[in-house]
């Protein structure tokens, strides 16, 4: 089973919006709603920040979203802040035996 | 609150086996899915493997080889074993919480242990 794919950076200025791609295919993304997204700050533990696509856990904010389109699954952040530069990573099921498979991650940097 | 610790050596030995243990405290051990994780210096996140508290295991195909995920639901304890190992296993090995009913999510970590695999 193959990573899922993500851009290996992405940035944008304080108060903007960036949106951040993960790339997979029919067998995982494209045929199940099970995408989460994790945030990692550098020597930090990854921070789940939405799962089944688009819901969020408690406590975290409005301005993180996440939405799946075919294969594709997406996650935006709104209203960028210094303290969301961290790498984000997308997962998703992809059947019984692989029920975790991890995109590569995403470098997220606030200008 | 729920808290994850790993623990266990910090250096293995080329060939060896790779032990480490995660206690679960704060909240209910049980009707959950029990996962390793690891990352390697300056790259991305694998998915390890998971034991369930009735003791079902689910292994990465490409470790399942060299892997054994054990539990020890009366202590709150899950465990991971990988035989064999070279500097290809040099890692920060997270414990986490996957909860089946909110998509395969892992919702909780533990902080980390950084495991080096040197003679």
């Amino acid at each position: 089973q193959s990573a899922l794919t993500q851009p290996p950076s992405a940035s944008g200025s304080p108060g903007q919006s960036v949106t951040i791609s993960c790339t997979g295919t029919s067998s995982d993304v494209g045929t199940y709603d099970y995408v989460s997204w994790y945030q990692q700050h550098p020597g930090k533990a990854p921070k789940l920040i939405i799962y089944e696509v688009n819901k969020r856990p408690s406590g975290v904010p409005g301005r993180f979203s996440g939405s799946k389109s075919g294969n594709t699954a997406s996650l935006t952040v709104s209203g960028l802040q210094a303290d969301d530069e961290a790498d984000y990573y997308c997962t998703s099921y992809a059947g019984d035996n692989i029920p975790v498979v991890f995109g590569g991650g995403t470098k997220l940097t606030v200008l | 609150q729920v808290q994850l610790q790993e623990s266990g050596p910090r250096m293995v030995k080329p060939s060896e086996t790779l032990s480490l243990t995660c206690t679960v405290s704060g909240g209910s051990f049980n009707n959950y899915f029990w996962s390793w994780i690891r990352q390697p210096p300056g790259k991305g996140l694998e998915w390890i493997g998971y034991v369930y508290n009735s003791g079902f295991t689910n292994y990465s195909p490409s470790l399942k080889s060299r892997l054994t995920i054990s539990v020890d639901a009366s202590k709150h304890q899950f465990s991971l074993k990988l035989t064999s190992v070279t500097a290809a296993d040099t890692a920060v090995y997270y414990c986490a919480r996957l909860v089946l009913m909110s998509g395969n999510a892992l919702d909780m970590w533990g902080q980390g242990t950084m495991v080096t695999v040197s003679s």
